[in-house]
């Protein structure tokens, strides 16, 4: 119930390139979705966040699709460079100062 | 705005020693902090949920009396790593919401422990 989950767990793209990564859920209680940007041996950084009441959230070269009825969500990253290499992760919470559930992470690499 | 360090970045210690790892908020309080661990390649697992003032609320097994946390004050949570062994070897990070009635977590940047 608790579970989120994400795909695909690795993933290569071409610099220009539009990335790709997709997160599912259970919970119909989750109410906000933060994506997470990590890079080897550094903390996660706040990418963009979304919540339900709106389906797309466009900041700069990415954006995240919701789509509550099928309980999923993704991200996209437009024009992708090669620093955007890292991982990212989805996550999803309940309410105000919950806890974050995390997706398994997807490790980007991004080839010029 | 919104920045959390952690202190020590990385600390190598010997069996049965005790590690103390700081996280501060910086330009902000934060009423709640929350500590994890990360194994190399793998995801983020929750360990404890700390608030100023009160004690830590622990997930399902992680013990305790081994990881004692303490939120002391609106901008510092400390995470003690107590009788240290090889096992306890991992990547600790915190992370900080944002200010009340907010969902944001702010992260900061890990502390890599070794346990010799």
């Amino acid at each position: 119930q608790q579970q989120v989950k994400q795909s695909p767990q690795s993933l290569i793209v071409q610099k220009g390139g539009i990335s790709i990564i997709n997160c599912a859920y259970e919970n119909t209680a989750f109410d906000y979705f933060p994506w997470y940007q990590q890079f080897p041996g550094k903390g996660p950084a706040l990418l963009i966040a979304i919540r339900p009441d709106v389906s797309e959230k466009k900041e700069g070269r990415f954006t995240i699709s919701f789509n509550k009825s099928a309980k999923q969500f993704s991200l996209h990253i437009m024009d992708s460079q090669p620093g955007d290499s890292a991982t990212y992760f989805c996550a999803a919470s309940t309410g105000t100062a919950s806890k974050l559930t995390f997706g398994t992470g997807t490790r980007l690499q991004v080839t010029l | 705005g919104a920045v959390v360090s952690q202190h020590p970045s990385r600390v190598i210690c010997k069996s049965g020693t005790s590690v103390k790892i700081e996280c501060r908020s910086l330009d902000f309080q934060a009423t709640t902090m929350f500590w994890y661990r990360q194994f190399p390649k793998q995801s983020l697992m929750l360990m404890a949920t700390s608030n100023e003032g009160s004690k830590a609320t622990y997930e399902q097994g992680v013990e305790k009396d081994k990881f004692l946390i303490n939120h002391a004050s609106l901008t510092l949570s400390t995470l003690t790593v107590t009788s240290a062994h090889p096992e306890d070897s991992s990547f600790y990070i915190c992370s900080a919401l944002g200010g009340l009635g907010t969902d944001t977590q702010y992260f900061g940047p890990g502390t890599r422990l070794t346990v010799l």
